[in-house]
C-alpha cells in the first residue's frame, strides 16, 4: 500500500511556509524524503529513522511519528528553487522493497 | 550530477519488441535499483540488486527482466512491449542498500 501525501498539490508565494503529510497504512521504520524537479531526477533529502526524531536540511525539516504512522515535511520561508515534487518513501518492513508516496506538486511563485 | 549513469536518453519503439536500459552506479555503490515513473502511477519499485544478487523484487512484470553484471553495472530488459510501458525508466544506487539513493537522469521509453 503506497503511503498517500497530502495536500496533492500546493502553490506558494516566495518566502512563505508549508507542510507537507505523508500517512501509511502500514508500520513505519523510516521515512524518506525526496524532491524531484520537473524534468529531472528525484534528489534525496533527508532520512528520519526513530518516532519523534526531527531532522533538517538548509530550511527544510521533517519529523516521525512511529505511532501515528506518519511524517511531515516542512519547509520555511521556501524559495523559487524548491518547486518540485515530493516524494516520502520508505521501505517495506525490512523487505528491501522501497514504497514511495502519492506525490505532492509544489510550486513557489515569485 | 548523481554519478549515475543511465543509457540511452530517449528509446522509441514499437509494441512486441524488446529493449535493453543500461545503468552504471555510482563509484563505490554496490546496490541498484529500478523504478518505472508514469503520469498516473508516480514512481513504482521494480527491483534490487545488490553486489551482482537479485535482493528485492517490486511491481517488475514477467516481461521485464534485469541482472547486475560483475563490474556493477546493471540492465533491464524489457520484453513484448505494450503501449502502457511507455514511461520513464529510473537507475538509483547507493553503497548498501540504504535509502539515500542517487537517482539517474532516467530513460524515457515510448512504445508506438
Amino acid at each position: 500500500q503506497q503511503p498517500v501525501q497530502s495536500p496533492q498539490a500546493v502553490i506558494l508565494r516566495e518566502g512563505e511556509d508549508a507542510v507537507i503529510n505523508c500517512s501509511s497504512s502500514k508500520a513505519l521504520y523510516s521515512v524518506h524524503w525526496y524532491r524531484q524537479k520537473h524534468g529531472e531526477a528525484p534528489v534525496f533529502l533527508m532520512i528520519l529513522l526513530k518516532g519523534g526524531e526531527q531532522k533538517g536540511h538548509e530550511k527544510i525539516s521533517a519529523s516521525f511519528n512511529e505511532k501515528k504512522q506518519q511524517s511531515s515535511l516542512y519547509l520555511t520561508a521556501s524559495q523559487l528553487s524548491y518547486s518540485g515534487t515530493y516524494f516520502c518513501g520508505t521501505e517495506n518492513g525490512g523487505t528491501y522493497k522501497y514504497i514511495f508516496g502519492t506525490g505532492t506538486r509544489l510550486k513557489v511563485l515569485a | 550530477d548523481s554519478g549515475v549513469t543511465q543509457t540511452p536518453k530517449h528509446l522509441i519503439t514499437a509494441t512486441g519488441q524488446r529493449v535493453t536500459l543500461r545503468c552504471s552506479p555510482r563509484s563505490g555503490d554496490l546496490s541498484v535499483y529500478w523504478y518505472q515513473q508514469s503520469l498516473d502511477q508516480g514512481l513504482q519499485f521494480l527491483i534490487q540488486y545488490y553486489n551482482g544478487e537479485e535482493r528485492a523484487k517490486g511491481n517488475i512484470l514477467e516481461r521485464f527482466s534485469a541482472q547486475q553484471f560483475p563490474d556493477l553495472h546493471s540492465e533491464l530488459n524489457l520484453s513484448s512491449l505494450e503501449l502502457g510501458d511507455s514511461a520513464l525508466y529510473f537507475c538509483a544506487s547507493s553503497v548498501g542498500g540504504g535509502p539515500e539513493q542517487f537517482f539517474g537522469p532516467g530513460t524515457r521509453l515510448t512504445v508506438l
